[in-house]
């Protein structure tokens, strides 16, 4: 166990809605990063939190934002949800300390179904 | 762009022998390569790890190896049990801040 839990474990949504996806680190970690990872396929790096403000965003459009709060707990959000966005969503924490980040530990995952 | 080619995509091997899963990757600023294992229902553990300045690295069973001048990298798994069978990702990254993953082999262990 890496101490890294998410919340839900799974999600069932309809096109257009919005969801929030929850995720808290590990203690002693300041650095959240998120990952979808589509069936059959290697996690994709969407966006990384570090010190409540984003440090660092993959390929992915506006509708998909974050948060981290001062606990460094995390929030994904992704708004008017595609069929596509159905995915495996990862959050990894790790620690960070003079610009140069160490080994990310991954939790369980949220399952989000897009209908 | 990033990217982490992976090979293979599906490995069968008989229990007690070894199995070998091979990387590339692009971006030769690439400093930290961490392997992952996936089993359904309990998420991606990091299994092993290496940093650009170290070749080899062994943690009981599970070794891996780093070519910096090819960029390349592998994960050699020896005497091989049930427990191992899972998806394995290998993956890269600068200063552990984005990480690019492979595609994933998916290891199955034949009794």
């Amino acid at each position: 166990e890496t101490g890294v839990t998410q919340s839900p474990t799974h999600l069932i949504k309809t096109r257009g809605q919005q969801v929030t996806l929850r995720c808290s680190s590990q203690s002693g970690h300041n650095t959240v990063s998120w990952y979808q990872q589509a069936l059959g396929q290697g996690p994709q790096f969407i966006f990384q939190y570090y010190r409540e403000e984003e440090n660092g965003r993959g390929n992915f459009p506006p509708r998909f934002s974050g948060l981290q709060f001062p606990n460094y707990s995390s929030e994904l959000n992704v708004n008017a949800l595609e069929l596509d966005d159905s995915a495996l969503y990862l959050c990894a924490s790790s620690f960070r300390r003079a610009g140069v980040g160490d080994t990310q530990y991954f939790g369980p995952g949220t399952r989000l179904t897009v209908l | 762009g990033e990217n982490v080619e992976q090979h293979p995509s599906t490995l069968s091997v008989q229990e007690g022998d070894s199995a070998v899963i091979k990387c590339t990757y692009s971006d030769s600023a690439s400093n930290y390569f961490p392997w992952y294992k996936q089993e359904l229902g309990k998420g991606s553990q990091l299994i092993i790890d290496i940093r650009s300045n170290v070749g080899e690295k062994k943690d009981q069973r599970i070794a891996v190896t780093l070519n910096k001048t090819a960029k390349h990298f592998s994960l050699h798994i020896t005497e091989t049990q049930p427990e191992d069978s899972a998806v394995y990702f290998c993956a890269a990254s600068k200063n552990d801040d984005k990480i690019i993953f492979g595609k994933g082999t998916r290891l199955h262990i034949l009794p």
